[in-house]
């Protein structure tokens, strides 16, 4: 069974930085797309953004509202994905998620999930 | 900008039929998926692709995608389906992924 595990979240003022890492025994997670969502407290989901596999050119995109502040990179060899997030900013607030990206083509869905971890931006 | 429209809270008694909408322009030319997330837990999708069933999710569970409007239908409620529902799909303009705005189903 595919599991995903996050680590990392936590407490941080704002304008400081935070790495949230993802990791992904069990599967061979160099062929995987990963995608980060997120979800402030009380509110939906949002898509925070992807990283596709190193053989499918390792590119990555970003929402608007992380655009430029966040970063999503890859170790293969350590089966691990991560968000370094800076510049962060009280409205950042929210539990992260890291999940498989299952893009095909003109589609992808998400499945499966990690357990999250908080991260909180407050002063 | 890809909206998602789905209504805040649909309610149901147990055995009964929940169909939770998920409004978007032209939403029927796009495929949607479908996600569960119980209070406290992370997501689980449900369906995928308009009308498929990932392995372990009940039949009572099922999708549909026309026009306007795709549908999520909860068949035969059950107290464990109690729970926040959503849609999403992938905006071909952005290339980026849009989720709908949340369904909480209470079973009344």
């Amino acid at each position: 069974e595919m599991q995903l595990v996050e680590s990392g979240g936590g407490l941080v003022k704002p304008g400081e930085s935070l790495r949230l890492s993802c990791a992904a025994p069990g599967f061979t997670f160099s062929n995987a797309w990963m995608s980060w969502v997120r979800q402030a407290p009380g509110k939906g989901l949002e898509w925070v953004g992807r990283i596709k596999s190193k053989t499918d050119g390792g590119t990555t995109d970003y929402a608007a509202p992380v655009k430029g502040t966040f970063t999503i990179s890859r170790d293969d060899s350590k089966n691990t994905l991560y968000l370094q997030m800076n510049s962060l900013k009280t409205e950042d607030t929210a539990v992260y998620y890291c999940t498989i990206d299952m893009a095909v083509a003109a589609t992808g869905w998400f499945d499966p999930w990690g357990q999250g971890t908080l991260v909180t931006v407050s002063s | 900008s890809n909206v998602l429209t789905q209504p805040p809270s649909v309610s149901v008694a147990p055995g009964k039929t929940a169909r939770i909408p998920c409004g978007g322009n032209n939403i029927g030319s796009k495929i949607v998926h479908w996600y569960q997330q119980r209070p406290g837990q992370a997501p689980v999708l449900v369906i995928y692709y308009d009308n498929d069933r990932p392995s372990g999710i009940p039949e009572r569970f099922s999708g549909s995608n026309s026009e306007n409007t795709a549908t999520l239908t909860i068949s035969r409620v059950e107290a464990g389906d109690e729970a926040d529902y959503y849609c999403q799909v992938w905006d071909s303009t952005t290339d980026h992924y849009v989720f709908g705005t949340g369904t909480k189903v209470t079973v009344l």
